[in-house]
């Protein structure tokens, strides 16, 4: 069973504009949560991170939105360029050192 | 920039063969985590390690071992490769502290095992 879901596998998004990506959880005891950028042949690399004591937190062009009531987060992205093209993975922590990622979701830049 | 090595970067090898995938970090982090990952799937953890000495099951099951005997090295060892086993193993590593439980991965290792 999935704890952090993300239902978008693909987004095609226009460079210049803003990318939302998005991400479910199931767990209440999650309190970190990471956004991590892949690119093929390579590891993930941290992105940005929130704890569940803000509902916002902002890097650069990277902002990420926490809703604990709804337990979802988001990623955006403004402006969108070719560089961020990539796998996107959300990923959740309990606190006991252990991360849980999503599936992923491939972000096309489009010129 | 996270200073984590794993070698070799992509191996194929034959059925039967005993593997070792090398990971490295140079930021003094106690914790060490390796995961398996296939295409368009989830990262699952198989590995971690909270210090010298400490080894412990992730929650995925492997036929894979890991030691750690010095705080900068954590290698994953198969005895005998399947074909089951063809995955990208990424090594992580992080300080693990409370709500900063950010890792930091290496480039990972692409398995092939015909």
């Amino acid at each position: 069973d999935q704890q952090v879901k993300q239902n978008s596998p693909s987004l095609s998004v226009q460079e210049g504009r803003i990318s939302i990506l998005n991400c479910d959880y199931t767990n209440s005891m999650f309190d970190y949560f990471l956004w991590y950028k892949k690119y093929p042949a390579e590891g993930p690399t941290f992105l940005i991170s929130i704890s569940s004591i803000k509902d916002k937190n902002e890097d650069g062009r990277f902002t990420v939105f926490l809703n604990k009531s709804a337990k979802h987060l988001s990623l955006h992205i403004v402006p969108s360029q070719p560089g961020d093209s990539a796998v996107y993975f959300c990923a959740a922590s309990a606190g006991d050192d252990k991360i849980i990622f999503g599936k992923g979701t491939r972000l096309h830049i489009l010129p | 920039e996270a200073d984590i090595y794993q070698t070799p970067r992509y191996l194929v090898i034959g059925t039967g063969k005993k593997i070792t995938l090398e990971c490295s970090q140079t930021m003094g982090h106690d914790k060490m985590y390796w995961y398996q990952q296939d295409p368009g799937m989830e990262l699952h953890l198989i590995h971690y390690s909270y210090g010298v000495n400490s080894t412990e099951k992730g929650d995925l099951s492997s036929e894979s071992t890991v030691s750690r005997i010095r705080t900068e090295h954590f290698p994953l060892t198969l005895e005998s490769a399947r074909p089951s086993h063809t995955s990208q193993y990424l090594c992580a590593s992080g300080l693990g502290a409370g709500d900063t439980d950010t890792q930091y991965f290496g480039p990972g290792t692409r398995l092939t095992v015909l």
